[in-house]
């Protein structure tokens, strides 16, 4: 148990739908990253959110975004979907920049 | 960008067998991580361990910093320990940003 929880944990969405993926973190974890992992492959850093401002982004386009809200939940939003965009959704927490980051269970997103 | 490899890539063990998992990276790092997956996709975090040796149980690892190369020892396996086990490091300072290498899938049969 990790104390961070995601929503939905699957979903199917159609090419060029928007989808909402939701975060709820530890109380006082106040970084949040989000992740995403194509079967098969390692977890592939999106964005950081810090103190509900975004503090540092991966190779993604802008069509995927964020928000961070003080009641320490979070939200990944992807516009346009694309049939590439089917992944595991990962949310990871932790103190600041601490060394322990804690993953929730994921939200598998399946495009078609 | 800096680059993770794990070795080997698949490993299948008896119930009872030790094993010794690899990550190899290409740059100097601030933060290094091993995780488990479970077969349901969550990801646990074993050990922080940019550096040194560390224990838990049947688990320990080892970061040898200078060569650039971690190793996470698991002892005594069991059906549990299956799953997909990842090395994560981070370089920069300010927030984490972990690249995960390509992962070790590991089954222990009974």
């Amino acid at each position: 148990e990790t104390g961070v929880t995601q929503s939905p944990t699957h979903l199917i969405k159609t090419r060029g739908q928007q989808v909402t993926l939701r975060c709820s973190s530890q109380s006082g974890h106040n970084t949040v990253s989000w992740y995403q992992q194509a079967l098969g492959q390692g977890p592939q850093f999106i964005f950081q959110y810090y103190r509900e401002e975004e503090n540092g982004r991966g190779n993604f386009p802008p069509r995927f975004s964020g928000l961070q809200f003080p009641n320490y939940s979070s939200e990944l939003n992807v516009n346009a979907l694309e049939l590439d965009d089917s992944a595991l959704y990962l949310c990871a927490s932790s103190w600041d920049s601490g060394n322990t980051i804690y993953f929730g269970e994921g939200s598998w997103l399946t495009v078609v | 960008g800096i680059q993770v490899e794990q070795s080997p890539p698949d490993l299948i063990l008896q119930e009872g067998a030790n094993s010794t998992l690899r990550c190899n990276f290409s740059d100097s790092v601030n933060n290094l991580q091993w995780f488990h997956q479970n077969p349901w996709g969550q990801l646990i975090n074993l050990f922080y361990i940019p550096s040194g040796t560390k224990q838990n149980g049947r688990l320990s690892a080892t970061t040898v910093a200078t060569e650039r190369y971690s190793l996470l020892y698991i002892s005594s396996s069991q059906t549990t320990d299956s799953g997909v086990y990842f090395c994560a490091v981070e370089r920069g300072t300010g927030f984490q940003k972990l690249v995960f290498g390509t992962g070790t899938r590991l089954l222990v049969s009974p």
